[in-house]
């Protein structure tokens, strides 16, 4: 099994760019999440997928944040307009429910936006 | 609101030292404490998960201790090596196991 797949790895934007981050959970998995990782706020969920149906976004910081998950295969987080502030580590985890719930991180994509 | 605290924030402990991480939950509705191991450059990874039902759980050098009553749990590494150098993260969730609450994490270094 692959893992999580997340794309891109590494992204480098500048301010008032749109920012679309990409993650493909690991296959029979229903339930995808978003984080976000920064020293100042540490790990942050910003929204949960159950069954391709978002079940919480209360972690979502604000209206430029919005995240989609059209087929349970794949998921994107898109940020529109970018800010400095949104620099951080990206990462989206999955999990089978029945299984404990254990979440399965992917690799993360590192954002930096100028 | 902080609904896991979690410390230290940082640990330097020699090899074969046991560093110990503490974290405290406030919401006794928390069924399922994992903690979670993150190596630099990575995502993180399952260590080990505790139900309240027990007060103690080892797998291999990891062992987590549970007080309910307290509403705290801990987790020992026996042994350390430099190779449990890493960002250690407690968490809790409940009912359905499907949204994880983290602690602050604690970055361990083991010095050779």
């Amino acid at each position: 099994d692959a893992g999580v797949i997340q794309s891109p790895r590494h992204e480098v934007t500048e301010m008032g760019q749109e920012v679309t981050l990409r993650c493909k959970p690991i296959s029979g998995h229903n339930s995808l999440f978003w984080y976000r990782q920064t020293m100042m706020r540490g790990l942050e969920l910003l929204i949960y997928f159950n069954n391709n149906v978002p079940i919480d976004d209360s972690g979502m910081p604000e209206d430029r944040f919005s995240a989609k998950m059209p087929n349970a295969s794949f998921s994107t987080l898109k940020i529109q307009p970018s800010e400095p502030r949104d620099s951080a580590v990206y990462f989206c985890a999955s999990s089978s429910t029945g299984v404990e719930g254990t979440q399965y991180f992917g690799p993360g994509t590192r954002l930096l936006v100028l | 609101q902080q609904q896991v605290k979690q410390s230290p924030q940082s640990l330097i402990v020699q090899k074969g030292g046991i560093p110990i991480i503490n974290c405290a939950y406030e919401n006794t509705a928390f069924d399922y404490f994992p903690w979670y191991q993150q190596f630099p450059g990575k995502g993180p990874a399952l260590l080990i998960a505790i139900r309240p039902d027990v007060s103690e759980k080892k797998e291999g050098r990891f062992t987590i201790s549970f007080n309910k009553s307290a509403k705290q749990f801990s987790l020992h590494i026996m042994d350390s090596q430099p190779g449990d150098s890493a960002t250690y993260f407690c968490a809790a969730s409940k009912g359905g196991y499907q949204k994880v609450t983290f602690g602050t994490g604690t970055k361990l270094q083991v010095i050779p």
